[in-house]
Order: C-alpha cells, then structure tokens, then sequence
C-alpha cells in the first residue's frame, strides 16, 4: 500500500506571495492532518480534514487554510507568506478513531526570501 | 494532551541498550503513551504505544510504572540508524481535538 504523499517536496517562495501544498494520503484514509515543523516551534497542529470538512483546527492565522476533495486528497494555501512561514509542512492521513497511529508524509519544505 | 518532558538530547554507541524516559505527571485516566521517531526532512513515524506495564514490539520496548507518570522507551541494541529525534506523545485513543502534541523531543545520536 502506498504511503502518504506530498507535492511538491521543495519550494522557494517571496513575501507577499501564496502557496498551495498538495497531500494524497494512503488509500483507504479519510482523515487528513497538517502539521508545521520549524526549528524553534518544533512540530505544531495546524489542521484536520474528514470528509471534506474541517473538524479541528490548530493556533495559526486565517491566512493558513485547506481543503479536503471527495477523495480524501487535500490541500493547504497560504496566502500573503511572511518570512516566518519558512518551514517543514507536514500531513498526516489515519483511519477514523485511530488517533495514535497517523501515517505521515515526508513533508514540503517550503522557504520564504 | 498532558505535557510531558523529555531529555533534549543523548549520545550513545552502536550495539548498546539505550533508554529514553518521558515525564508526564499530568496524565489523565483515558490517555495512552506513544513514541514517533523523525529521522531529517522526513516524517514522524510511530514506534510503539501502550498504556501500562510493558509493551514490546520488534523495534522497541515501552516501560510504564503503576502510577503512570513516566514511560521509558528503550531500544535494544541500537545502530548508527537509529540516529533520530524521538518524541513522546500522551492522550486519548480516538482522535483528539488539537492534534498530536509533539513537544520538542529526544535528539538521539548513535555513535560508532
């Protein structure tokens, strides 16, 4: 069974500018997690998506928001980066009531000049 | 999720026993205790989970006193590749409304 994949793996982005992050999660999932991963936050909740809706949501800005297709394929834009955005973007897809053991991909390293 | 506290960072050599201990004196009756591993620019990858006394899978160990206010992840003779940040993670099975709680965790550095 294929793992959790992430498109793209890296990107460089200026201030100002938007960026949509691509997560397909592994067959079968129907909940989708994003994370962000910065050395001096460490590893933080932004989202989670099932069934196309948002069930829980993380400490971040408006200007962090996703989406979930019918699919289970899910998406995350953020609009009007800042520098601080520089950092691992990470999804994670499990089965529904399996919290422990979320399957993640390997991250879209993203860098704002 | 309960807070835990995890040593910042360890060293060890290839072929040794290493032990790694989470405090969690926080945590609630329905919480479970679970490890992820996160090798650079990768993932976190589930290790093991347990809920009390010992729980042993083939790559890991986990230690849970009564009062369950610790865990000890331990590894069993460990190599170069084992080389990763290791995290403890406590809270309910079944999903949880913030996410995991991945705090800073363990930075383990393997020697030869």
């Amino acid at each position: 069974k294929a793992g959790v994949t992430q498109t793209p793996r890296y990107l460089i982005k200026t201030r100002g500018q938007q960026v949509t992050l691509s997560c397909s999660p592994i067959s079968g999932h129907r909940s989708v997690s994003w994370y962000q991963q910065t050395p001096g936050q460490g590893l933080q909740f932004l989202f989670e998506y099932f069934s196309e809706t948002q069930r829980n949501k993380g400490n971040f800005p408006g200007r962090f928001s996703g989406r979930q297709f019918s699919n289970s394929r899910s998406e995350m834009n953020v609009s009007t980066l800042e520098l601080g955005d520089s950092a691992l973007y990470l999804c994670a897809s499990r089965h529904e009531g399996e919290w422990e053991t979320q399957y993640f991909g390997p991250g879209t390293r993203l860098l704002v000049l | 999720l309960a807070k835990t506290t995890q040593p910042i960072s360890m060293d060890s050599y290839e072929g040794q026993e290493v032990n790694i201990t989470c405090s969690h004196n926080n945590i609630a009756t329905n919480d479970y205790i679970t490890w992820y591993q996160q090798f650079p620019s990768q993932g976190p990858r589930f290790i093991i989970q347990g809920y009390k006394t010992k729980v042993t899978n083939e790559v890991a160990s986990l230690f849970i006193p009564a009062d369950r206010k610790s865990s000890t992840l331990s590894l069993p003779r460990v190599s170069l590749s084992d080389t990763a940040v290791y995290y403890c993670l406590v809270g309910p099975l079944g999903g949880g409304a913030d996410g995991l709680t991945f705090g800073k965790g363990t930075h383990l550095i393997i020697q030869p």
